[in-house]
């Protein structure tokens, strides 16, 4: 049990629609990361947010977007949804910035 | 950019074997962590590695992490059902976000 919890499960969406993804994390872990995960492929980082602010981006595009509130909740936000958009969204957490505690994700299916 | 190579991609033994899987890369990464991943969950922490040389015990599990922090291994002894999953290693690097890069998986299937 990492404390990380994502909404929804599981989604469905239709190409070139928008998608709001949530992530909640335990209190005191300042630093939540996105992953990406493809089927049988390793998380690839997305974007990390510490304290609010963005600070650092892997090789997506802007249309990827994020946002850390102060109650340690973030969402992922994906405008104009391609088919290779499907793929699990993992968020992790961490207290340190060192090692990082991952919710279970959510399943994305663009259609 | 930076990539693992994590090996072997699978894995077929009996039950009370011992396993071994390593990553590689050509980058220098200041934390190594392995992961587990079941099907339709999240990868789940089993060790995390801060230090060259540095060698920890989770149970029945154990992990190094290189001298020349381009690598680490993975050991399970005494494999049992429940450790059938894929098993992740990742780096951390400190280049702005402390991003994770991920290896490509190894795949555990035991036979009982």
């Amino acid at each position: 049990e990492t404390g990380v919890t994502q909404s929804p499960t599981h989604l469905i969406k239709t190409r070139g629609q928008q998608v709001t993804l949530r992530c909640s994390s335990q209190s005191g872990h300042n630093t939540v990361s996105w992953y990406q995960q493809a089927l049988g492929q390793g998380p690839q980082f997305i974007f990390q947010y510490y304290r609010e602010e963005e600070n650092g981006r892997g090789n997506f595009p802007p249309r990827f977007s994020g946002l850390q509130f102060p109650n340690y909740s973030s969402e992922l936000n994906v405008n104009a949804l391609e088919l290779d958009d499907s793929a699990l969204y993992l968020c992790a957490s961490s207290p340190t910035g060192r090692e990082q505690y991952f919710g279970p994700g959510t399943r994305l299916t663009v259609t | 950019g930076q990539q693992l190579n994590q090996s072997p991609q699978s894995m077929f033994i009996q039950e009370g074997e011992d396993v071994s899987m390593n990553c590689t890369s050509s980058s220098i990464f200041n934390t190594w962590l392995w992961y587990k991943q079941d099907p339709g969950e999240g990868p789940v922490l089993l060790i995390a590695l801060y230090k060259a040389g540095e060698l920890t015990s989770n149970g029945r599990l154990t992990a190094q992490f290189g001298i020349t922090r381009k690598d680490s291994f993975l050991n399970i002894s005494a494999s049992i059902p429940s450790d059938v999953g894929i098993y992740f290693c990742a780096g951390r690097i400190i280049q702005g976000a402390q991003k994770l890069v991920f290896g490509q998986g190894t795949r555990l299937t035991i036979n009982p």
